[in-house]
């Protein structure tokens, strides 16, 4: 069972403007999100985190929101650069599952100069 | 570079074979994760330690899979009797943490299986 999704496979936006990456999860028992950034051959990339007790949290061109009513997380990248380009995953954890982390499927993001 | 290694980045197998992959992590790090990752879907948990201890392991750890940290260091996935449904991408992550706390997870780059 997909307990963690991101149900748009892939996005494009052009350079400068707002990425805005969704990701959905059916647990409301998860209190702990990541995003990830992965380039091809190689791992994924730790992003950005935000805990539960939070609504957002903004790193730099970075910020991610919590929506726990729906439960909904988004990434935004203000403003998109080409090197951003990448599959982007989204990954929750709760304290009952310990250290595991459920990722979604994942978006390619493909940032046009 | 003091990030997660893992060896091989690639491995070549017919069905049937033994398969070992070894993982270092950052070196301050107490926990060690390994994941699997088929194509078009994320990283799915394969098995967790603390130290040389394997706290969790996932069901998708069949009896075919084993692995150790016997030095709360290294660590090493062995595959016995490969098939073709094993082929993917399999990621080492570390973390530092104790407790309940959350840390996030550094990933390694990988060592690609393909099973002939």
């Amino acid at each position: 069972d997909q307990q963690v999704k991101q149900n748009s496979p892939s996005l494009s936006v052009q350079e400068g403007r707002i990425s805005i990456l969704n990701c959905d999860y059916t647990n409301s028992m998860f209190d702990y999100f990541l995003w990830y950034k992965k380039y091809p051959a190689e791992g994924p990339t730790f992003l950005i985190s935000i805990s539960s007790i939070k609504d957002k949290n903004e790193d730099g061109r970075f910020t991610v929101f919590l929506n726990k009513s729906a439960k909904h997380l988004s990434l935004h990248i203000v403003p998109s650069q080409p090197g951003d380009s990448a599959v982007y995953f989204c990954a929750a954890s709760h304290f009952n599952t310990g250290n595991q982390f459920y990722f979604g499927t994942g978006t390619s993001l493909t940032v046009i100069p | 570079d003091t990030g997660v290694s893992q060896d091989p980045r690639h491995k070549i197998t017919k069905r049937g074979q033994n398969v070992t992959f070894r993982c270092d992590p950052i070196s301050e790090h107490n926990r060690l994760y390994w994941y699997r990752q088929t194509l078009g879907q994320g990283p799915e948990f394969l098995t967790y330690f603390q130290n040389e201890a394997q706290l969790e392991k996932s069901r998708l750890l069949s009896d075919r899979f084993s692995a150790e940290r016997p030095k709360g260091s290294f660590s090493t996935l062995e595959i016995q009797r490969t098939e073709q449904g094993d082929s993917a991408m399999y990621l080492c992550a570390s973390s530092v943490g104790s407790g309940t706390g959350y840390n996030e997870q550094f990933f390694g780059p990988g060592t690609r299986l393909t099973v002939l």
